[in-house]
């Protein structure tokens, strides 16, 4: 256990449906990252937050993504009209010392 | 464009014997490389880091080597147990840039049979 949680563990729902996520860094650490992860490759960087503000965003982020980390403490992911290519696993990770610490991660199936 | 390649997706040893997992880099600017192992249905578990101003870390049975020439860095579990049956990613990071975002490979299955 890295200390950093995410909810739920496991989503599906029917294409065009909203899905929100949310992650619980290590409380310490300020800054907090969104991966994506997809059967057979490795995590792929989407966003990440130094305390409340979102520094920088990867391409893979279309516009029906949405990131907040409100007050610099837990965050939310959150897919709009999801289609089936959004199926993934995202995962959350805290970063201390040029380490990150990844959570469980949200497994997403989108029928 | 993959900056950061584990070309082999799987690798199989015997319990008690060496495992060695490679990973190649193209970007001149990672200077730091992480290891992660991951089950499925769990996230990655960082195991060890190499600075590029080191050649060589350890810890306990797992030691990395990094050839900065060669843009290649090695992880060595000795003795390898079933328990380390799992994935194994590599990454890497500019740690002289701002977001110290990971650039991973795409994974090296590793089976340790009993």
């Amino acid at each position: 256990d890295t200390g950093v949680s995410q909810d739920p563990r496991h989503k599906i729902t029917k294409r065009g449906q909203n899905v929100t996520f949310r992650c619980d860094p290590i409380s310490e650490h300020n800054r907090l990252y969104w991966y994506r992860q997809t059967l057979g490759q490795g995590p792929e960087f989407l966003t990440y937050f130094q305390n409340e503000a979102q520094l920088e965003k990867s391409r893979l982020l279309s516009d029906r993504f949405s990131a907040e980390r409100p007050k610099g403490s837990f965050s939310t992911l959150e897919i709009q009209r999801t289609e089936q290519g959004d199926s993934a696993m995202y995962l959350c990770a805290s970063w201390i010392q040029e380490t990150q610490y990844f959570g469980p991660g949200t497994r997403l199936l989108v029928l | 464009d993959q900056q950061v390649k584990q070309n082999s997706p799987s690798l199989s040893v015997q319990e008690g014997r060496i495992s060695i997992l490679n990973c190649d880099y193209t970007n001149s600017m990672f200077d730091y490389f992480l290891w992660y192992k991951k089950y499925p249905a769990e996230g990655p578990t960082f195991l060890i880091s190499i600075s590029s101003i080191k050649d060589k870390n350890e810890d306990g049975r797992f030691t990395v080597f990094l050839n900065k020439s060669a843009k290649h860095l090695s992880l060595h579990i000795v003795p390898s147990q079933p328990g380390d049956s799992a994935v194994y990613f590599c990454a890497a990071e500019n740690s002289g840039g701002s977001n110290y975002k990971l650039t991973f490979g795409k994974g090296t299955l590793l089976t340790v049979n009993p």
